[in-house]
């Protein structure tokens, strides 16, 4: 079993959708999660960073992290076109020794 | 800032060949990491340095693949001799001292194709 589980998708989602992006864990010593967005033939960016449980909001993005159910989620709303990348959830137990999933590609459609 | 750069961008080459990536790290970063992106796999860490030491390279697949840090703005992965298997995209990142947000900031990656 994976460290860290992740749809690959393809998820295809008109413009202006709510989408929403998984992943589970199996580590309890995770404690950073983040989400990094990753563009064609480019590096990872980092989109949002939650520690521990909870939500955070930034503009048009939330995360939501459960650490009772090993599971994390990321919300687009309003998707655009732009966001047309492949979305990668990554986990850290706090030694700069990140996990990643193997990423799930969103395709929106103008 | 010009961030992490990566060279080539691309390599193609034969089986049992020496293939040399190489990578420049964000000026002030602590930390640098290889790691490799497969369509099966994902991103996979290989090795990361500390002040140009070598923390954990628990994740470097075998012999034939060697990591040094001469200083700290240059990096090389090696792989001798290549193989098919070898193919996929190499990243390097790099980030600042421990801050707790776990930010690393990427290269754009060399393509390797073994044939």
């Amino acid at each position: 079993q994976k460290e860290v589980e992740q749809d690959p998708g393809p998820l295809s989602v008109p413009e202006g959708a709510i989408v929403s992006l998984n992943c589970t864990y199996s580590n309890s010593a995770f404690q950073y999660f983040m989400w990094y967005r990753q563009y064609s033939r480019k590096g990872p960016e980092l989109l949002m960073y939650t520690y521990s449980s909870g939500n955070k909001e930034d503009g048009r993005f939330t995360a939501q992290v459960d650490k009772s159910s090993k599971y994390i989620s990321l919300f687009i709303r309003d998707s655009q076109p732009s966001d047309s990348a492949t979305y990668l959830c990554a986990m850290d137990t706090g030694f700069q020794k990140l996990v990643f999933g193997t990423g799930t590609r969103l395709l929106v459609s103008p | 800032d010009a961030g992490v750069i990566q060279s080539p961008r691309h390599e193609v080459t034969e089986m049992g060949q020496e293939v040399t990536l190489r990578c420049k790290p964000i000026s002030g970063h602590d930390y640098l990491f290889w790691y490799r992106q497969t369509m099966m796999r994902g991103l996979e860490l290989l090795i990361y340095f500390n002040n140009n030491v070598p923390i954990d390279d628990s994740g470097m697949p075998e012999d034939r693949f060697s990591a040094k840090m001469p200083n700290a703005s240059f990096s090389t992965l090696k792989i001798q001799p290549s193989e098919p298997r070898d193919s996929a995209v190499y990243f390097c990142a790099s980030s600042p001292q421990p801050t707790g947000t776990g930010e690393l900031f990427f290269g754009e990656g060399s393509r390797l194709t073994v044939l």
